[in-house]
């Protein structure tokens, strides 16, 4: 059974703070995927990694293969950056599994 | 390029009746996904099709189906509604499948 871990469940900061929101899954996942969703309901695909490291603007996800643990960085947070952060597995037959999410909380 | 569009947005319904909601992909995109989201079990994967065929399939019971039409478009249906059916449907659109997926909208059902 794939699964998917996520911490913190919450985290706040201050804008400018430099965010890491973490992910470990089980064997079994061989893509890992990075989504944002603000309040309202929308979910925009941030990154999906199989391997090594993206980027994207003042976002960086990397992940670990060996370790099964993926990491998603924010620089120089923004109140704007304020969602909660979901990773989500996908398998073999790429069903996704996610993980239970990270309120970030980016406070002025 | 439009994205994934999902309609209605929004729905209530009562107990017992049934729904259907629709999902059109990005344009060039031949995977559907579906998923639920609720607060007490957060995102779970209901169904996907890839090429009309439906290619897996979640843990729901049969009252929750899906199909998906030639030109990629997909409705999911959920038959005698319960309560706890109460939730964000969301698909999700890629190339093919496990490629990375965009999100639509979503669907916010209500069931009184």
């Amino acid at each position: 059974k794939n699964e998917v871990e996520q911490s913190p469940q919450n985290l706040t900061a201050q804008e400018g703070e430099f965010i890491t929101i973490n992910c470990s899954y089980s064997v079994g996942i061989s893509a890992l995927h990075w989504l944002q969703q603000h309040p309202g309901g929308g979910i925009v695909s941030l990154f999906m990694l199989s391997s090594g490291k993206k980027k994207h603007g003042r976002l960086i996800a990397t992940i670990n293969i060996q370790e099964k643990h993926s990491s998603l960085h924010i620089t120089a947070s923004h109140p704007r950056d304020s969602a909660v952060y979901i990773c989500a597995g996908g398998g073999s037959n790429y069903k996704l599994t996610f993980g239970k999410g990270t309120l970030l909380t980016v406070n002025p | 390029k439009a994205g994934v569009t999902q309609t209605p947005r929004y729905l209530i319904k009562t107990r017992g009746q049934q729904v259907t909601l629709s999902c059109s992909p990005i344009s060039g995109h031949r995977s559907v996904s579906w998923y639920q989201q609720t607060p007490g079990q957060g995102l779970q994967f209901l169904f996907e099709y890839f090429s009309e065929t439906q290619r897996n399939k979640g843990n729901f019971p049969g009252r929750f189906s899906g199909r998906q039409f030639s030109n990629s478009r997909s409705e999911m249906n959920v038959s005698t509604l319960e309560l706890g059916d109460s939730a964000l449907y969301l698909c999700a659109s890629s190339q093919t499948v496990g490629a990375e997926a965009f999100f639509g909208q979503g669907t916010r059902l209500t069931v009184v």
